[in-house]
């Protein structure tokens, strides 16, 4: 069965300090990850996806088939980066998307 | 911004009333998905449509209904029959394509609450 793990219901760090949100997936086949973003009062927006091995925002994460995961990382967290995040696995050739429960990130001044 | 426009933006239902949620997208988008958001759960997938006329059920089907006749349009029926309603509904959409990582694109969501 599919499933995505997002172990930290709440992550706080202070401006400046790297930040880590952790995400492990179990999947049989070939999997494509993504991370969704929901600021306060927006909403949910793609952050980034594995695929495209892109940096948004400085955040960037890489898909480590041996660990099965794909944390986000970024060195220097900032006050703007205040959000929940969602870790999600893309299931085959279909569209469904399984999200983790979501870690909610505070950066404190 | 536009693109997906949910309605309304919170809904009160009556025990043992039907209610229904309306998602409209402008975006040109083949596949269609209705997400209930609970604290602490993340999203759970209801139904999803990747056509029109089209639809399947998600993990959490139960309860549920939807309908799918035009392109732009995947109303959520919220049925009598969902013992536990009260939640945070997102609806979504996304190219239908045989590209993949195509992402997602949400909704503000719906709230619906029990009187």
């Amino acid at each position: 069965a599919q499933r995505v793990t997002q172990p930290e219901k709440l992550l706080s760090v202070f401006k400046g300090a790297p930040v880590e949100l952790k995400c492990n997936y179990s999947y049989s086949g070939s999997p494509e990850l993504f991370w969704y973003v929901q600021y306060s009062r927006q909403r949910l927006q793609l952050l980034l996806r594995h695929i495209s091995r892109e940096s948004i925002k400085g955040f960037t994460a890489d898909l480590n088939k041996g660990e099965t995961s794909f944390h986000l990382k970024k060195p220097f967290a900032q006050e703007e980066d205040s959000a929940m995040y969602y870790c999600a696995l893309k299931r085959g050739s279909n569209y469904k998307l399984t999200f983790g429960k979501g870690t909610l990130l505070t950066v404190n001044p | 911004d536009g693109g997906i426009t949910q309605s309304p933006k919170y809904l009160f239902r009556k025990e043992g009333q039907n209610v229904t949620l309306s998602c409209e997208q402008n975006l040109n988008h083949d596949a269609m998905y209705w997400y209930r958001q609970d604290p602490g759960q993340g999203l759970r997938l209801i139904y999803y449509s990747q056509i029109v006329n089209d639809f399947q059920k998600g993990d959490i089907a139960e309860g549920y209904s939807v309908s799918r006749e035009k392109k732009e349009s995947f109303p959520l029926t919220v049925t009598s029959a969902q013992k536990n309603p009260t939640a945070f509904y997102l609806c979504a959409s996304s190219i239908s394509s045989g590209a993949s990582n195509q992402p997602q694109h949400f909704g503000d969501g719906t709230r619906l609450s029990i009187l």
